[in-house]
């Protein structure tokens, strides 16, 4: 267990609807990170939240968008699903430091698969 | 801006042989950080070994190995008696300023098979 909680693990829905993904970082983590990996294809950098706000933005499509709340928690939510939409979605949180400098290491949940049919 | 290159899409070793997975990468920033990740038929990704742009000495972990050639912008990953349960997709990463809270910017990924 990486200690990140993501819900569902598998979600199978229908173009047009909107789903929501959710995100426990690890315990005092105040980064969260989202990634889509499509098939076959390398993570793509979605969003990222540092204690409430939004900290970057990668190739985020305007049908989705995110917020961290309070306790830290994130939810992901995509609407007007469409068929190329299906993917895995991680979230991730900054985790333990290694190296000399300290390098931050993202540590990934277990992922939310979705399904758009 | 950022980029990761992994040219090898596959890649098969026998089993207990050394194999090594490509990876190359482009950035301005003098401070960086490259990280390798394991992604198991399960999905998840698992953390491997990273190595920093000041770092003096390649990282090892157990049986992985970094090979960093600085001036040749490559951050190659060694496993070395591979095992059958090291068969899974391998990521290289890469952050600017890697002491921060900044994305990981991922390459394609290489599939390596070990066969018995």
């Amino acid at each position: 267990d990486s200690g990140v909680t993501q819900t569902p693990k598998h979600l199978i829905t229908a173009t047009g609807q909107r789903v929501t993904l959710r995100c426990s970082p690890r315990s005092g983590d105040l980064s969260v990170y989202w990634y889509q990996q499509s098939l076959d294809q390398g993570l793509q950098f979605l969003i990222q939240y540092y204690n409430g706000e939004e900290r970057a933005k990668g190739n985020i499509l305007e049908r989705f968008s995110a917020q961290q709340f309070p306790d830290l928690h994130s939810e992901l939510n995509l609407s007007s699903l469409e068929l190329g939409d299906s993917a895995l979605y991680f979230c991730a949180s900054s985790a333990h430091r290694v190296g000399g400098t300290g390098a931050n290491v993202l540590t990934f949940g277990a992922g939310s698969r979705l399904t758009v049919l | 801006a950022q980029k990761i290159t992994q040219t090898q899409p596959g890649m098969f070793v026998q089993e207990k042989e050394a194999v090594t997975l490509d990876c190359t990468y482009d950035t301005s920033d003098p401070s960086y950080g490259l990280f390798w990740y394991k992604q198991p038929s399960s999905g998840e990704m698992i953390f491997l070994i990273y190595q920093g742009s000041y770092d003096q000495q390649n990282a090892t972990e157990g049986r992985y190995s970094l090979n960093f050639q600085k001036a040749r912008k490559s951050a190659n990953l060694v496993i070395s008696a591979s095992q059958l349960g090291d068969s899974a997709m391998y990521f290289c990463a890469m952050r600017e300023q890697p002491s921060g809270n900044t994305p990981l910017v991922f390459g394609k990924g290489t599939r390596l098979s070990v066969i018995a």
